[in-house]
């Protein structure tokens, strides 16, 4: 069985600070791990994802990730945060590929200030 | 060309109601999910098809019946409508590695 623990249910930030995101994970099988973005009253966006390549993974609009096994982690990171990116985000877990289901974190909302 | 489309956007029913969600998916890919997202956020898996076949089926009620006449279709038919059924629904599809999702259905039963 698969799990996804967001630690922090809302994150402020004001722009141009760093962001940070907590994801801690559990899974029976090498996971494939995701990160999400959902804006207000929008559908769901890929962010990026790790599927057991390289443990640094860069995706969109500046953010990255780390996939941290020893730790079980996979932190949302971006060196400098912009008015753009409050949204709701969510870690994302899944046993492997193909039709296994994600499975999903309760997400993290994140609120930038000016 | 929209990859994950599902109509419609919103739906208002009354309770009781029986109501139809249609969701396609022109990227070829295999596998099929439809996810509910409560008022908290929270994204729950409700199936998942793979080649038209159910895979998953998370104890669901068994008023939620999806339908896959081919693979790039999951419709999903709810009968029975209850207030606790307002929700945003999502499709996915899924290939190999990430799902693409659609834009949700906003569901509100009254």
């Amino acid at each position: 069985a698969q799990s996804v623990t967001q630690l922090d249910s809302h994150v402020s930030v004001s722009e141009g600070t760093p962001v940070l995101l907590r994801c801690n994970y559990s899974s029976s099988y090498s996971p494939s791990l995701f990160w999400y973005v959902q804006h207000p009253n929008k559908g769901l966006q890929l962010l990026l994802k790790y599927t057991s390549a390289a443990t640094l993974v860069k995706g969109i609009n500046g953010f990255e990730a780390e996939f941290k096994k020893s730790e079980t982690s996979f932190h949302l990171t971006k060196p400098s945060a912009h008015m753009s990116d409050a949204a709701e985000y969510f870690c994302v877990v899944s046993s492997g590929t193909g039709f296994q289901k994600l499975v999903f974190g309760t997400g993290t909302r994140l609120l930038v200030s000016p | 060309d929209t990859a994950v489309s599902q109509t419609p956007k919103y739906l208002v029913t009354q309770m009781g109601n029986d109501k139809s969600i249609k969701c396609e998916q022109n990227l070829g890919h295999d596998t099929m999910y439809w996810y509910k997202q409560d008022s908290k956020k929270f994204l729950k898996i409700m199936f998942s098809y793979n080649n038209k076949e159910l895979i998953i089926n998370e104890t669901v009620p068994n008023r939620f019946s999806p339908k896959s006449p081919d693979k790039a279709h999951l419709n999903l038919h709810i009968n029975s409508l209850e207030l606790g059924d307002s929700a945003v629904y999502f499709c996915a599809s899924r290939q190999n590695t990430e799902a693409f999702f659609g834009q949700g259905t906003r569901l509100t039963v009254v």
